[in-house]
């Protein structure tokens, strides 16, 4: 399967513990998106990278969010100290620029935070 | 008023009908558009693009008016598998891509 790929699918931890999603996206796409996405809402745009560049963060993401794509290929979005109101869904999308507006999403990553 | 505007539903459609929802806009600005579907617990997909001039493809049909800021997607001969949330998604330009996503109008095709 050459899709986009997110690890783990489901973590369900306690208030307060730290966790970190792995994304692989498509291997030739070079712009790599993070989203939030609760029930009953759209997908809510955290972060965007383009190569290993983190070009925008979100208002939404706090201090305790954070995100890296060390070599341009994967990258991990971390959550430190977290809180009930973490509870979502947390998806990548990929895309090669090419074609404006055409992401590729992961299934995503469900986190429920006790 | 939110960037994007979608009327959550849900439509609840007889197999075969014919269904059009909406979805506003507030960025005059907005330069591209985009219906997107996901299906329960499942990611979204691209749908398609909407053009200036309207594309059709296949049963589906979306139409942009740019005076009154919004975008429309029609769905003819309406099938169970369509049922789905359609998501609706304009690029206003700047950062990542401008992306905003709308909330979604579920649609639900009944046998």
């Amino acid at each position: 399967d050459t899709g986009v790929s997110q690890n783990p699918r489901h973590k369900i931890t306690k208030r307060g513990q730290n966790v970190t999603f792995r994304c692989d996206p498509i291997s030739e796409h070079n712009r790599l998106y993070w989203y939030r996405q609760t029930l009953g809402q759209g997908p809510e745009f955290l972060t965007y990278f383009q190569n290993e560049a983190q070009l925008e963060k979100s208002r939404l993401l706090s201090d305790r969010f954070s995100a890296e794509r060390p070599k341009g290929s994967f990258s991990t979005l971390e959550i430190q100290r977290t809180e009930q109101g973490d509870s979502a869904m947390y998806l990548c999308a990929s895309a090669s620029g090419l074609r404006a507006g055409e992401l590729f999403f992961g299934e995503g990553s469900r986190l429920t935070v006790l | 008023r939110k960037e994007v505007e979608q009327d959550p539903g849900p439509f609840n459609v007889p197999e075969g009908a014919t269904v059009a929802f909406n979805c506003t806009y507030s960025n005059s600005a907005s330069q591209s558009f985009f219906w997107y579907r996901q299906d329960c617990r499942k990611e979204p997909k691209l749908l398609m693009s909407v053009y200036s001039s309207g594309n059709e493809d296949g049963r589906f049909t979306a139409q942009l008016n740019r005076a009154s800021q919004y975008i429309s997607l029609l769905i003819r001969d309406s099938k169970l598998s369509d049922s789905a949330t359609y998501l609706c998604v304009v690029n206003s330009g700047g950062g990542a891509d401008g992306l905003t996503f709308g909330k979604g109008t579920h649609l639900i095709i009944q046998p």
